[in-house]
Protein backbone atom coordinates (compact mmCIF):
# COMPACT_ATOMS: atom_id res chain seq x y z
CA UNK A 1 0.00 0.00 0.00
CA UNK A 2 1.60 3.53 -0.99
CA UNK A 3 0.47 6.14 1.88
CA UNK A 4 0.69 9.93 1.11
CA UNK A 5 2.55 11.97 4.14
CA UNK A 6 1.40 15.85 3.29
CA UNK A 7 2.45 18.60 5.33
CA UNK A 8 2.01 21.23 6.99
CA UNK A 9 -1.58 20.16 8.14
CA UNK A 10 -2.22 23.42 8.81
CA UNK A 11 -0.97 26.87 7.48
CA UNK A 12 -1.47 30.09 8.22
CA UNK A 13 -0.64 32.97 5.42
CA UNK A 14 -1.19 36.84 4.52
CA UNK A 15 -2.41 37.72 1.03
CA UNK A 16 0.11 38.29 -1.38
CA UNK A 17 2.30 35.05 0.26
CA UNK A 18 3.84 32.77 -1.71
CA UNK A 19 2.98 29.31 0.24
CA UNK A 20 4.17 25.62 -0.70
CA UNK A 21 2.43 22.32 0.38
CA UNK A 22 4.46 19.35 0.35
CA UNK A 23 3.55 15.63 -0.25
CA UNK A 24 5.86 12.43 0.22
CA UNK A 25 4.83 9.27 -1.48
CA UNK A 26 5.86 6.08 0.59
CA UNK A 27 7.63 4.53 -2.87
CA UNK A 28 8.37 5.85 -6.15
CA UNK A 29 4.92 6.75 -8.31
CA UNK A 30 6.54 8.32 -11.03
CA UNK A 31 4.63 11.60 -11.62
CA UNK A 32 0.96 10.21 -10.80
CA UNK A 33 0.19 12.76 -8.11
CA UNK A 34 -2.46 15.11 -8.29
CA UNK A 35 -3.69 18.02 -6.00
CA UNK A 36 -7.20 19.35 -5.07
CA UNK A 37 -8.66 22.20 -3.96
CA UNK A 38 -11.94 22.29 -1.40
CA UNK A 39 -14.09 25.01 0.27
CA UNK A 40 -16.16 24.62 3.24
CA UNK A 41 -19.33 22.64 1.82
CA UNK A 42 -18.05 22.22 -1.54
CA UNK A 43 -17.13 19.85 -3.38
CA UNK A 44 -13.12 19.44 -4.35
CA UNK A 45 -11.94 20.98 -7.47
CA UNK A 46 -8.85 19.19 -9.71
CA UNK A 47 -5.76 21.68 -9.54
CA UNK A 48 -3.13 19.84 -11.12
CA UNK A 49 -2.79 17.02 -12.46
CA UNK A 50 0.16 14.66 -13.09
CA UNK A 51 2.31 16.27 -10.90
CA UNK A 52 2.76 19.47 -12.83
CA UNK A 53 -0.49 19.75 -15.38
CA UNK A 54 -2.51 22.83 -15.26
CA UNK A 55 -6.43 21.59 -15.02
CA UNK A 56 -8.45 23.84 -17.62
CA UNK A 57 -9.15 27.20 -15.95
CA UNK A 58 -7.08 27.20 -12.99
CA UNK A 59 -5.64 30.21 -12.44
CA UNK A 60 -1.52 30.15 -13.38
CA UNK A 61 -0.42 31.47 -9.90
CA UNK A 62 -0.96 27.43 -9.31
CA UNK A 63 1.72 24.99 -9.71
CA UNK A 64 2.83 21.98 -8.92
CA UNK A 65 6.42 19.48 -9.01
CA UNK A 66 7.96 16.79 -8.04
CA UNK A 67 8.30 13.29 -9.33
CA UNK A 68 9.21 10.02 -7.14
CA UNK A 69 8.53 10.26 -4.09
CA UNK A 70 8.51 14.55 -3.37
CA UNK A 71 5.83 16.91 -4.70
CA UNK A 72 4.94 20.24 -3.84
CA UNK A 73 2.13 22.33 -4.47
CA UNK A 74 3.20 26.17 -5.07
CA UNK A 75 0.72 29.22 -4.73
CA UNK A 76 2.96 31.75 -6.12
CA UNK A 77 0.89 35.17 -4.40
CA UNK A 78 -1.87 34.27 -2.36
CA UNK A 79 -5.64 35.78 -3.03
CA UNK A 80 -8.66 35.77 -0.60
CA UNK A 81 -10.19 33.24 -2.33
CA UNK A 82 -7.28 30.70 -1.88
CA UNK A 83 -8.33 29.96 1.70
CA UNK A 84 -9.12 26.57 1.51
CA UNK A 85 -7.67 22.60 2.14
CA UNK A 86 -5.83 21.08 -0.30
CA UNK A 87 -5.39 17.58 -0.76
CA UNK A 88 -2.68 15.48 -2.97
CA UNK A 89 -3.90 11.99 -4.35
CA UNK A 90 -1.76 9.13 -6.46
CA UNK A 91 -3.35 8.23 -9.28
CA UNK A 92 -0.92 4.91 -9.61
CA UNK A 93 -2.32 1.19 -10.05
CA UNK A 94 -4.49 0.52 -7.63
CA UNK A 95 -3.46 3.33 -5.07
CA UNK A 96 -5.57 6.48 -5.29
CA UNK A 97 -6.03 7.15 -1.32
CA UNK A 98 -5.36 10.97 -0.62
CA UNK A 99 -2.96 12.64 1.51
CA UNK A 100 -4.27 13.75 5.28
CA UNK A 101 -5.23 17.15 3.38
CA UNK A 102 -3.41 21.48 4.18
CA UNK A 103 -5.63 23.62 5.57
CA UNK A 104 -4.94 27.32 4.75
CA UNK A 105 -5.68 30.28 6.86
CA UNK A 106 -5.65 33.75 6.76
CA UNK A 107 -2.88 35.03 8.74
CA UNK B 1 -21.50 20.57 -19.67
CA UNK B 2 -21.02 17.32 -17.84
CA UNK B 3 -23.06 17.16 -14.57
CA UNK B 4 -23.18 14.67 -11.54
CA UNK B 5 -26.05 14.13 -9.03
CA UNK B 6 -25.53 12.30 -6.31
CA UNK B 7 -29.20 10.73 -4.64
CA UNK B 8 -30.25 7.67 -2.17
CA UNK B 9 -30.94 7.98 1.13
CA UNK B 10 -29.87 10.32 4.07
CA UNK B 11 -30.49 7.97 6.75
CA UNK B 12 -29.11 4.19 6.73
CA UNK B 13 -29.39 1.75 10.05
CA UNK B 14 -26.47 -0.07 11.29
CA UNK B 15 -25.47 -3.27 9.47
CA UNK B 16 -27.46 -2.61 6.85
CA UNK B 17 -26.28 -1.55 3.10
CA UNK B 18 -25.92 1.77 1.76
CA UNK B 19 -27.28 2.29 -1.58
CA UNK B 20 -26.19 5.63 -3.71
CA UNK B 21 -26.99 6.10 -7.07
CA UNK B 22 -24.95 9.06 -9.60
CA UNK B 23 -27.19 10.47 -12.44
CA UNK B 24 -24.67 11.90 -15.26
CA UNK B 25 -25.51 14.07 -17.54
CA UNK B 26 -24.20 15.76 -20.70
CA UNK B 27 -22.23 12.94 -20.97
CA UNK B 28 -22.66 9.48 -21.95
CA UNK B 29 -20.98 6.86 -19.55
CA UNK B 30 -20.34 3.99 -22.39
CA UNK B 31 -17.91 6.62 -23.85
CA UNK B 32 -15.19 6.27 -21.98
CA UNK B 33 -13.45 7.43 -18.58
CA UNK B 34 -13.68 6.11 -14.94
CA UNK B 35 -16.64 6.22 -12.35
CA UNK B 36 -15.88 6.70 -9.11
CA UNK B 37 -16.92 7.47 -5.11
CA UNK B 38 -15.24 9.80 -2.84
CA UNK B 39 -16.33 10.41 1.08
CA UNK B 40 -15.51 12.31 3.65
CA UNK B 41 -16.49 12.05 7.48
CA UNK B 42 -17.98 15.03 8.79
CA UNK B 43 -14.52 17.84 9.95
CA UNK B 44 -12.23 14.76 8.32
CA UNK B 45 -10.01 14.65 4.92
CA UNK B 46 -10.75 12.88 1.49
CA UNK B 47 -11.50 9.03 1.30
CA UNK B 48 -10.95 7.55 -1.92
CA UNK B 49 -14.20 4.28 -2.18
CA UNK B 50 -13.08 2.66 -5.61
CA UNK B 51 -14.28 3.49 -9.03
CA UNK B 52 -15.09 1.64 -12.20
CA UNK B 53 -14.99 1.68 -16.59
CA UNK B 54 -17.96 0.98 -17.89
CA UNK B 55 -16.86 -2.14 -19.28
CA UNK B 56 -16.29 -3.46 -15.81
CA UNK B 57 -12.68 -2.82 -14.67
CA UNK B 58 -12.80 -1.80 -11.17
CA UNK B 59 -10.18 -0.40 -8.94
CA UNK B 60 -11.28 -0.40 -5.00
CA UNK B 61 -9.67 0.64 -1.73
CA UNK B 62 -7.74 -2.27 0.14
CA UNK B 63 -9.83 -1.26 3.12
CA UNK B 64 -13.20 -1.33 1.90
CA UNK B 65 -13.16 -3.30 -0.29
CA UNK B 66 -14.62 -6.58 0.80
CA UNK B 67 -18.00 -4.34 1.40
CA UNK B 68 -17.89 -1.87 -1.67
CA UNK B 69 -19.77 -2.66 -4.88
CA UNK B 70 -19.55 0.10 -7.67
CA UNK B 71 -21.67 -0.52 -10.81
CA UNK B 72 -22.03 0.89 -14.43
CA UNK B 73 -26.00 1.30 -15.78
CA UNK B 74 -24.76 2.55 -19.05
CA UNK B 75 -28.98 2.09 -20.02
CA UNK B 76 -29.78 4.90 -17.46
CA UNK B 77 -26.43 6.67 -17.69
CA UNK B 78 -25.75 6.68 -14.24
CA UNK B 79 -23.65 4.31 -11.65
CA UNK B 80 -23.95 3.40 -8.09
CA UNK B 81 -22.48 2.37 -5.16
CA UNK B 82 -23.64 0.25 -2.38
CA UNK B 83 -21.55 -0.45 0.63
CA UNK B 84 -22.57 -3.30 3.53
CA UNK B 85 -22.59 -3.74 6.48
CA UNK B 86 -22.30 -0.36 7.73
CA UNK B 87 -21.41 1.67 10.75
CA UNK B 88 -21.30 4.84 11.82
CA UNK B 89 -17.75 5.02 10.91
CA UNK B 90 -19.53 5.24 7.46
CA UNK B 91 -21.04 8.50 8.22
CA UNK B 92 -19.31 11.00 5.95
CA UNK B 93 -20.47 13.00 2.80
CA UNK B 94 -20.23 10.77 -0.22
CA UNK B 95 -19.59 12.43 -3.94
CA UNK B 96 -19.09 11.01 -7.02
CA UNK B 97 -17.08 11.78 -9.59
CA UNK B 98 -15.67 11.25 -12.83
CA UNK B 99 -12.05 10.00 -13.05
CA UNK B 100 -10.08 11.10 -16.42
CA UNK B 101 -7.18 9.41 -17.42
CA UNK B 102 -5.10 10.86 -14.22
CA UNK B 103 -7.65 12.45 -11.75
CA UNK B 104 -10.91 12.86 -10.62
CA UNK B 105 -11.60 16.03 -12.74
CA UNK B 106 -15.88 16.49 -12.41
CA UNK B 107 -17.39 16.26 -9.09
CA UNK B 108 -21.00 15.65 -7.86
CA UNK B 109 -22.31 18.25 -4.95
CA UNK B 110 -22.33 15.34 -2.62
CA UNK B 111 -24.74 13.58 -0.21
CA UNK B 112 -24.75 13.29 3.11
CA UNK B 113 -25.59 9.83 4.61
CA UNK B 114 -26.09 9.14 8.28
CA UNK B 115 -25.33 6.05 10.14
CA UNK B 116 -28.07 5.51 13.25
CA UNK B 117 -30.60 3.67 15.05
Amino acid sequence: DIQMTQSPSSLSASIGDRVTITCRASQNINTYLNWYQQKPGKAPKLLIYAASSLQNGVPSRFSGSGSGTDFTLTISSLQPEDFASYYCQPSYGSFHNFGQGTNLEIK
Amino acid sequence: QVQLQESGPGLVRPSETLSLICAVSGYSISSGHYWGWIRQPPGKGLEWIGHMYHSGSTYNNPSLKSRVTISVDTSKNEFSLRLTSVTAADTAVYYCARHDVMAFDIWGQGTMVTVSA
